[in-house]
């Protein structure tokens, strides 16, 4: 079954306090992973797309990384208006069901002046 | 302005009341899709489009019903509404070339079912 974990569910750091967010994977043939920023009471807004393990994409203090099992997004020297619930999505190849997403419960970050 | 619209934004219903919740695009974007937000539960695909005419189901789509007539609009039909689909509910749309789930978000309708 395809399935997508995200840790830690909510993570508090102080500002310039660089860390990391894990999103696990497993999936039929990964199409593409993605990461997007949802803000209280907002839709999700797109942040990038990894399609194969090694590669990487960089925005500002967010670098996402992607291997065959897990991707991870960095965040360096933070700042509060980083804060926010990160979510990460993987797209299946297996059937050719081409539009299904699977989307992880997502972690939410806290970032204190 | 690029945008995904949904409407209503709130809604107050009562079991087994038929509603349709409506998306509009104005992106010209192929690619169409409902998902449902539940704390615990994260984001679940309810159904999605690719194109007019062609819908398939996601992860969660009993209960719910839809529809592509036209390219812009992705409506959402709850036949008989429970109170287990209160939910916030997003639709959401994009191309379908290569990196095509940079998907664009509506507000989304935050849906209570008494």
């Amino acid at each position: 079954e395809d399935q997508v974990t995200q840790s830690p569910e909510a993570l508090r750091l102080q500002e310039g306090e660089s860390s990391s967010l894990n999103c696990s994977y497993t999936v039929s043939g990964l199409r593409g992973l993605f990461w997007y920023r949802q803000d209280p009471g907002k839709g999700p807004e797109f942040l990038f797309t990894l399609y194969s393990a090694g590669e990487e994409k960089e925005k500002e203090r967010l670098k996402a990384t992607l291997t065959k099992k897990e991707s991870f997004l960095h965040i360096t020297a933070p700042k509060p208006e980083d804060s926010a619930t990160y979510l990460c999505a993987v797209q299946a190849g297996g059937s050719g069901n081409t539009g299904k997403l699977i989307f992880g419960q997502g972690t939410t970050l806290q970032v204190k002046p | 302005e690029a945008q995904v619209t949904q409407n209503p934004r709130y809604l107050i219903t009562v079991t087994g009341k038929k509603l349709t919740v409506t998306c509009s695009q104005n992106m010209n974007h192929e690619y169409m899709s409902w998902y449902r937000q539940d704390p615990g539960l994260g984001l679940r695909q309810i159904y999605y489009s690719m194109n007019v005419e062609v819908t398939d189901k996601g992860d969660v789509p009993e209960g719910y019903k839809v529809s592509r007539k036209e390219k812009r609009n992705f409506p959402l039909i709850l036949e008989s509404p429970s109170p287990n689909q209160t939910s916030l509910y997003f639709c959401a749309s994009s191309f379908t070339g290569l990196g095509y789930n940079e998907q664009f978000f509506g507000p989304g309708t935050r849906l209570t079912v008494l």
